[in-house]
């Protein structure tokens, strides 16, 4: 079945420092790619997607790249702040069966140090 | 504009009872998606609504069950509550049933069940 891989966390930076998150996932078809960010004590808020191959999403300084060939979809920031603190989620939707049904990875937790 | 709310925040409930959680959907949006975040894990889709019909599910037992009302307000409700149903419920609203829609978070019912 579908499944999305993220690295394990957590992961701890100093500010300014570069990120990548690494995801991968396994599916049939062409999902599209989303990359979710939990604040503490919030819900989950779309940071960026991509809905076909070699597709960039961008936002808030964050990129990811669909790359079809590696089946991944990184997410990277140049340069973090502490306001970067959050849990991160990959996801895929394969727009088969149910829709708006996300699949998603289980989260890399990020902690960005002044 | 309000965004998702969800209540209670938190809940806890013995073995076997039954619960319901509540969600009111963003002004405007008439889908509304329910996840299941385990502690450490990715969230899981358990099912979605679209004009008070219930429009896919993931693969959660029949004791999982759902209503949509006519102001696209939602509730989710389970039966015969498990050890393994201690959650993070979240919902989603979206203004169209689709793969590719954003979809808006709530901050989630804290569900344990004891």
């Amino acid at each position: 079945g579908n499944s999305v891989t993220q690295m394990e966390g957590p992961v701890t930076l100093s500010e300014e420092a570069f990120l990548t998150i690494n995801c991968t996932y396994t599916a049939t078809g062409y999902p599209s790619l989303f990359w979710y960010v939990q604040y503490p004590g919030e819900g989950l808020q779309l940071l960026l997607k991509a809905t076909k191959a070699d597709d960039k999403g961008s936002n808030k300084g964050f990129e990811a790249t669909y790359r079809k060939e590696t089946t991944s979809f990184h997410l990277e920031k140049g340069s973090v702040q502490v306001s970067d603190s959050a849990v991160y989620f990959c996801a895929l939707s394969d727009g088969t069966g149910s829709q708006g049904n996300l699949i998603f990875g289980k989260g890399t937790k990020l902690s960005v140090k002044p | 504009e309000t965004g998702v709310t969800q209540s209670p925040t938190h809940l806890i409930k013995t073995r076997g009872q039954q619960v319901t959680l509540r969600c009111s959907s963003q002004s405007g949006h008439n889908t509304v998606s329910w996840y299941q975040q385990a502690l450490g894990q990715g969230p899981q889709f358990i099912f979605q609504y679209y004009r008070e019909e219930e429009n896919g599910r993931g693969n959660f037992p029949p004791r999982f069950s759902g209503l949509q009302f006519p102001n696209y307000s939602s509730e989710l409700n389970v039966n015969a509550l498990e050890l393994d149903d201690s959650a993070l419920y979240l919902c989603a609203s979206s203004p169209v049933a689709g793969t590719n829609v954003k979809l808006f978070f709530g901050s989630g019912t804290q569900l344990s069940v004891l």
